[in-house]
């Protein structure tokens, strides 16, 4: 079964510091990695985009990593915001039938930055 | 460019009722989609459609239609609304399959 596991569930940092969010994955065939970030009471907002062939991937602040051998992911945030403060899913796209992508959501790391 | 759009923003609603939520994106994408995000779960894929006149079902369709007469409106129809529908529902919209996807700003379903 495909799966897409995130650690942690929640953090809390200072304003500032630098943080790493995780994602395992078990999906197969694989096709992409996808990092969201959905503030509260809103839609997830897309930060990267990840294939097979990238191991890593910025935007601003934000750097995703991918070691498709090992299905692990990485989202490195550097010198955090208080509008960093949200949840973070990791999505997995597999090959499904025909030549059809499904994805496979993580259940998000709340991340929550203080002052 | 309005993006994806969704009404209503919230919506109370009695077991056994039936309602529309409606979703039009702006950005002439063929693939739209409608998720349902419950605590403590990943977005769950309920329909999809990859272009006008084209659905399909997604993960947890029981209880839903769809339909997509348009590429910019591709409505979800609550048949027979029931308590374990109580749910925040995100349509989403992207140019393909393998493409970025661009949510709405979701709609909060209360069933009691």
């Amino acid at each position: 079964k495909n799966q897409v596991e995130q650690s942690p569930q929640s953090l809390i940092i200072l304003e500032g510091k630098n943080c790493t969010l995780q994602c395992n994955y078990t999906v197969s065939p694989f096709s992409n990695l996808r990092w969201y970030k959905q503030d509260t009471g809103r839609g997830p907002v897309s930060l990267t985009i990840m294939t097979f062939s990238e191991n890593t991937k910025s935007n601003g602040r934000y750097t995703a990593t991918l070691d498709a051998d090992t299905k692990q992911s990485s989202l490195h945030i550097t010198a955090s915001q208080l509008s960093d403060s949200a949840s973070y899913i990791c999505v997995v796209s597999g090959l499904g039938g025909f030549g059809n992508e499904k994805l496979t959501f993580g259940t998000g790391t709340r991340l929550t930055i203080i002052p | 460019n309005a993006g994806v759009t969704q009404t209503p923003k919230f919506q109370v609603l009695k077991t056994g009722q039936s309602m529309t939520l409606q979703c039009a994106q702006d950005m002439n994408h063929e693939y739209m989609s409608w998720y349902r995000q419950d605590p403590g779960m990943g977005l769950r894929l309920i329909h999809y459609s990859v272009g006008a006149g084209i659905t399909d079902q997604g993960e947890v369709p029981n209880g839903y239609n769809v339909s997509r007469s348009t590429t910019e409106d591709f409505p979800l129809r609550l048949l027979s609304a029931a308590p374990s529908q109580t749910s925040v529902y995100f349509c989403a919209s992207s140019y393909s399959m393998t493409h970025e996807q661009y949510f709405g700003p979701g709609t909060r379903l209360t069933v009691t």
